[in-house]
């Protein structure tokens, strides 16, 4: 059975500040594994989706990056900023399945 | 651009009550699922669909009912409301290849039941 796991689950960092979210995950048999941000009260937003194959994804101030081998994931936000402030969770969609599995999240808090 | 669209975003609820939960999307996906979130529990899934007439369970599908009649429509159905279904409930969608399997949130409905 999948299991994703983020580390940390709470940080709170000055703004201009380089961040790494960490995503665990035991099987390693993924079609490919998504970061989202939540902010309060509202749905998931898709940050960046990395596919098997691929090491990494970048858009803007984020960089993700993937290694089957281990089962890890990071998300990597450069230069923080308050707007940042969200709770950020990965999921990984596994072999000969149609479930995604998530993580219980990271809430960031960046402050001015 | 529509999206993933949620109704309604707020209901109370008397235990043993019945209600539905609606949702649409307007991408002509393939793949619908229903996810609930609660504090310290992560977001667990309820049921899941990757086609018309095509459904099956998640994690947690007791207590609840889903059926997929269309492509743009999977409505979630609470059968005898309890209080353990309080929850912020959330439905997604994607493609089901795994190439494009970006998965979309609606914004949540709110769900407490007294």
């Amino acid at each position: 059975k999948q299991e994703v796991t983020q580390i940390p689950a709470a940080l709170s960092v000055p703004e201009g500040e380089n961040l790494v979210l960490n995503c665990s995950f035991t099987d390693s048999a993924i079609y490919n594994l998504q970061w989202f941000r939540q902010d309060p009260g509202k749905g998931l937003t898709s940050l960046l989706l990395i596919q098997s194959s691929q090491r990494e994804q970048t858009s803007g101030r984020l960089n993700a990056s993937l290694d089957k081998s281990s089962g890890r994931s990071t998300l990597y936000i450069a230069a923080s900023q308050p707007g940042d402030s969200a709770t950020y969770l990965c999921a990984v969609l596994s072999y000969n399945t149609d479930k995604l599995i998530f993580g219980t999240g990271t809430r960031l808090q960046v402050f001015p | 651009n529509a999206g993933v669209t949620q109704t309604p975003k707020f209901q109370v609820l008397k235990t043993g009550q019945s209600m539905t939960l609606q949702c649409a999307q307007d991408m002509n996906h393939e793949y619908m699922s229903w996810y609930r979130q609660d504090p310290g529990m992560g977001l667990r899934l309820i049921h899941y669909s990757v086609g018309a007439g095509i459904t099956d369970q998640g994690e947690v599908p007791n207590g609840y009912n889903v059926s997929r009649s269309t492509t743009e429509d999977f409505p979630l159905r609470l059968l005898s409301a309890a209080p353990s279904q309080t929850s912020v409930y959330f439905c997604a969608s994607r493609y089901r290849t795994s190439n494009t399997g970006e998965l979309f949130f609606g914004e949540g409905s709110r769900l407490t039941v007294l």
